[in-house]
């Protein structure tokens, strides 16, 4: 987790309630990445971002906007929080330029009810 | 659509046990398979496997890789709860000059004393 942090830690929402979720690297890696994760299911990637500025959709991106304002900071943002986005949401940040490896960050646990 | 499948998906062994976790994958263009573990937060990097039959080793885990049979194992020798973990799986495919990640759903091994 070195060098990538998440906020918060953990949230609880209302149905329809809107949220972002931060999360900021040391890395100094152009490429940022988030996933959701629930029981059983692995890591899917929701959105990435390749750069400063861009940002596309990876497997599950329908219910969230993203933004890339600096290299440093990738937020990931819940418009109408929806049960079905009840998950355990990490950032990832590649260690280096074309490698495979993702470092991920401690993750935002978050609960909508 | 590049697809990873992990077997079993949940495992309980005894304290001393060798264990082997697999991981199949279906992928154009294969460049790696990534193995990571899981415990009560982020997933943490254990190897990178590219090169078929060649085998990577950390202390009691190692791991390898069949290209020709689109497969790898995980094996874990002289279990220890410790081990306890979520095991997860990956592939990279390229979106543009990164790589995005393809998780299978993991494996929950359990460890009892």
């Amino acid at each position: 987790n070195a060098g990538v942090t998440q906020t918060p830690k953990f949230q609880v929402l209302k149905t329809g309630q809107s949220m972002t979720l931060q999360c900021a690297q040391d890395m100094n890696h152009n490429s940022m990445y988030w996933y959701r994760q629930d029981p059983g299911m692995g890591l899917r990637l929701i959105y990435y971002s390749a750069s400063e500025g861009t940002t596309d959709k990876g497997e599950v991106p329908n219910g969230y906007n993203v933004s890339r304002l600096n290299k440093r900071e990738f937020s990931l943002r819940l418009e109408s929080a929806a049960p079905s986005q009840t998950s355990v949401y990490f950032c990832a940040v590649p260690p280096g330029t074309g490698v495979y490896e993702q470092y991920f960050g401690p993750g935002t646990r978050l609960t909508v009810t | 659509e590049d697809k990873v499948v992990q077997s079993p998906l949940s495992l309980v062994v005894h304290e001393g046990d060798t264990v082997t976790l697999n991981c199949s994958y279906e992928v154009t263009n294969f460049r790696s398979l990534l193995w990571y573990k899981q415990e009560k937060k982020a997933p943490t990097f254990l190897f990178m496997l590219t090169s078929s039959g060649i085998e990577k080793k950390s202390g009691r885990l190692s791991s390898i890789l069949d290209k020709k049979e689109l497969f790898s194992i995980l094996n874990i020798t002289a279990t220890q709860t410790g081990d306890s973990a979520v095991y997860l799986c990956a592939v990279p495919h390229s979106g543009g000059s990164n790589y995005k990640l393809t998780f299978g759903k993991g494996t929950l091994l359990t460890v009892n004393p």
